[in-house]
């Protein structure tokens, strides 16, 4: 069966600090990999997607950068930090493939960043 | 642009209270519409995909239905256990990477 783990599970960093939160999957091949964001008592919000190796869209400009060095890995980063930052980042995977009918979209547990 | 409009935003039952969420929706052709459950620090867990106007799908004292324009969350005789925020999501025929697009979320409180 598939699987997903993120980490890490919770972070506390500075303003202007760097970020980096990993995601890998398991038990499947060539996963369509996402990047949420969700704010307290917000929904989810979209911020990058990818549909193979080295291949990231982003949705929302904005101070993070996403990559996904090997096929069932995806990685959220940040160079410098900025308080509007914090949140709840949930790394998600689907099949890949297409077709009529849709695709579920699985979650990770999550990440709490808060930038202090 | 896809969108997900959730009602209410909060509802507060007594243990065995049914009721129903609200999840309207706007898309480009419809591949999926998607229920989620989210207790509070976790990640959703998915529950249900709709795929046409008129299936119903069930589980538990859930039963999700879906029309052109929208989909409603049956909670039949609701436990404490039932208490989480449900998320509604569509998936329509122009997302690229099969992304979705999220409804705000309705939290769910059941007290026994």
């Amino acid at each position: 069966s598939q699987t997903i783990h993120q980490w890490p599970a919770t972070l506390v960093q500075p303003v202007g600090s760097p970020l980096s939160l990993e995601c890998t999957v398991e038990g499947t091949s060539n996963p369509n990999l996402y990047w949420y964001r969700q704010a307290a008592g917000r929904g989810l919000q979209l911020l990058f997607y990818s549909v193979g190796i080295g291949q990231i869209s982003s949705e929302v400009p904005q101070n993070l950068s996403a990559s996904r060095p090997q096929d069932r890995q995806f990685i959220l980063s940040s160079k410098k930090l900025l308080l509007s930052d914090s949140g709840f980042y949930l790394c998600a995977w689907s099949a890949s493939e297409g077709g009529n009918l849709g695709n579920t979209i699985y979650f990770g547990e999550g990440s709490w960043l808060t930038v202090v | 642009e896809d969108q997900v409009t959730q009602s209410p935003e909060a509802l507060r039952l007594q243990e065995g209270e049914s009721s129903s969420l609200n999840c309207s929706y706007t898309v480009s052709g419809l591949r999926g519409l998607f229920w989620y459950r989210q207790d509070p620090g976790k990640g959703p867990e998915f529950l249900f995909t709709l795929y046409s106007a008129g299936e119903e799908k069930e589980k538990e004292r859930l039963k999700a239905t879906l029309t052109k324009k929208e989909s409603f969350l049956h909670i039949t005789a609701p436990k404490p256990e039932d208490s989480a925020t449900y998320l509604c999501a569509v998936q329509g025929y122009k997302a690229a990477g099969n992304k979705l697009t999220f409804g705000g979320g309705t939290r769910v409180l059941v007290k026994p």
